[in-house]
């Protein structure tokens, strides 16, 4: 069965500082996706990055960049020069085209606090 | 282009009562899930609606839980009698067509609170 885990239930960090969030996913298919939403404090789920299991290029958007590594089924979220405008809380997600088609299955969630 | 609205955004009930959810999709977006989020553990899959049809309602709890969709526009969602258990967030996220694979788009979340 699927399955996402966020390890790191809470950061704090202050600005300015690079902040790593993990995320180990488990999955049966060849076929997936992965994805990070972002959930700042007015409680919206936005979208900040989709990857399919055929693509393990890293991506650089601004001040964040994704390490995604089928050897260690890894989708880590890199944040550089963090700002206290990133403290959210942040949801991996994981969806097998095969087997469960195209709903989201979330980690737990990692709070990041980005202090001043 | 307006986002993925739900209604209302708080609702506090007592146990045994009835609450409606109502989700408005993205325009133009056949694809409509329901998600919850129980407790601050994760945000777990409901169902899905492709247009107007249950494509897949394996994470529906119980049948206590009504979701409907009709027109293949807007969905409802009726929880019937409520239980303390199900307070927590409820999403709704809509995509465009299934043949590649679309991020989902969220809505903010009904807050919903059984007393």
């Amino acid at each position: 069965a699927q399955k996402v885990t966020q390890a790191q239930t809470e950061i704090s960090v202050v600005e300015k500082e690079d902040v790593t969030l993990d995320c180990v996913y488990e999955t049966r298919d060849t076929t997936y996706y992965l994805f990070w939403y972002k959930q700042p404090p007015s409680g919206e789920l936005v979208f900040l990055i989709r990857r399919n299991s055929f693509d393990e290029q890293n991506e650089i958007s601004g001040r964040y960049s994704w390490n995604f590594q089928k050897s260690t089924s890894s989708f880590n979220f890199t944040i550089t020069a963090s700002q206290v405008v990133d403290s959210a809380v942040y949801f991996c997600a994981l969806s097998e085209r095969e087997t469960s088609g195209s709903r989201l299955t979330f980690g737990e969630g990692t709070q990041l606090t980005v202090n001043p | 282009e307006a986002g993925v609205t739900q209604f209302p955004s708080h609702s506090v009930i007592e146990k045994g009562q009835t609450v409606t959810l109502r989700c408005d999709p993205i325009s133009g977006h056949d694809n409509l899930y329901w998600y919850r989020r129980v407790m601050g553990k994760e945000i777990k899959f409901l169902l899905h609606f492709v247009k107007e049809s249950k494509q897949d309602e394996s994470g529906m709890p119980n049948n206590r839980f009504l979701a409907e969709r009709t027109g293949g526009t807007y969905s409802t969602l009726k929880v019937q009698p409520a239980e303390l258990e199900d307070s927590g967030v409820y999403f709704c996220a809509s995509s465009l067509d299934l043949a590649g694979v679309y991020e989902q788009y969220f809505g903010p979340g009904t807050r919903l609170t059984v007393t």
